[in-house]
C-alpha cells in the first residue's frame, strides 16, 4: 500500500515568507508527528497528533511554528515568518500503534 | 533531557569489512530502536530492543541492548554497499511520553565496493 507522503519534497523561500508543508499519512493511522531534522543533528520532534485528542505541541520551537490535522487525516505544518535557522528536512510519520512509518520529508531551504 | 550518544559520527570501510557502532546514554531507556536512512528518504525502523540483555539478529546485523538499558550497539558483519546510510537509535522520552522519541545524531556509514 501507499506510504507516507510529502509534498512538497523542496522548498525554497525567502527569510520572512510563510511556508506550508503537507503530510498525507497512511490511511487508518491515528497518529501523526513532525520532526525536524538539521545538518549533523538527530531528528527533534515537533508535534504529534493522536485522533481526536489534543495535539502535543511541546516540541515546537517557537511560536512561529504551527500545525494542524484536518478530518484525522492530512497534515500541513506551516512556518511564518521563516528565518534561516529555519532551513531543514521536515519529516512527518504516522503510526496506527507504536512503529511509526516516515515520509520521505520536505527540505526547506531559507534564503 | 535524555540524551542519546551515538558513535562514531562517521564510518567509511571497504566491503566484506565488519563494523560497530554504538548508542549510549547515561539515561535507562525502557526501550531502544535502531533505524536507518538512506538519502532522501525518511528512517526505516530496523528493530526494538526492549529488555536489558537482549540480543536480536537481522540477518546480518546483530542489535545489543546493554544490561542496564543504557546502551546498544549495532554490528554488521561482512558489510555491503546496500548497508551505507546513516543509523539513527532512539528512545522513549522521559516523562510517560512513550509516543515521543529522543533521537541519536546518528553514525553515517559508507561502505565501498
Amino acid at each position: 500500500g501507499a506510504g507516507v507522503s510529502q509534498s512538497p519534497s523542496n522548498k525554497v523561500t525567502e527569510k520572512g515568507k510563510d511556508v506550508e508543508l503537507r503530510c498525507d499519512p497512511i490511511s487508518g493511522h491515528t497518529a501523526l508527528y513532525w520532526y525536524r531534522q538539521s545538518l549533523g543533528q538527530g531528528l527533534e520532534f515537533l508535534i504529534y497528533f493522536q485522533g481526536n485528542s489534543a495535539p502535543d505541541k511541546s516540541g515546537l520551537p517557537s511560536d512561529r511554528f504551527s500545525a494542524e490535522r484536518t478530518g484525522g487525516s492530512v497534515s500541513t505544518l506551516t512556518i511564518q515568518r521563516t528565518q534561516q535557522e529555519d532551513s531543514a528536512v521536515y519529516l512527518c510519520a504516522s503510526s496506527p500503534w507504536g512503529t511509526q512509518y516516515f515520509g520521505p520529508g520536505t527540505r526547506l531551504t531559507v534564503l | 533531557t535524555q540524551l542519546l550518544e551515538q558513535s562514531p559520527q562517521f564510518l567509511s570501510i571497504q566491503e566484506g569489512e565488519n563494523l560497530t557502532v554504538y548508542c549510549n546514554s547515561s539515561s535507562v531507556f525502557s526501550s531502544l530502536q535502531w533505524y536507518r536512512q538512506e538519502p532522501g528518504e525518511g528512517p526505516v525502523l530496523l528493530v526494538t530492543v526492549v529488555t536489558g540483555g537482549e540480543v536480536k539478529k537481522l540477518k546480518r546485523l546483530t542489535f545489543q541492548f546493554g544490561d542496564a538499558r543504557k546502551d546498544s550497539s549495532l554490528h554488521i558483519t561482512a558489510a555491503q554497499p546496500g548497508d551505507t546510510g546513516l543509523y539513527l537509535c532512539a528512545g522513549p522520552a522521559s516523562g510517560g511520553s512513550n509516543y515521543k522519541l529522543t533521537f541519536g545524531k546518528g553514525t553515517l556509514l559508507t561502505v565501498n565496493p
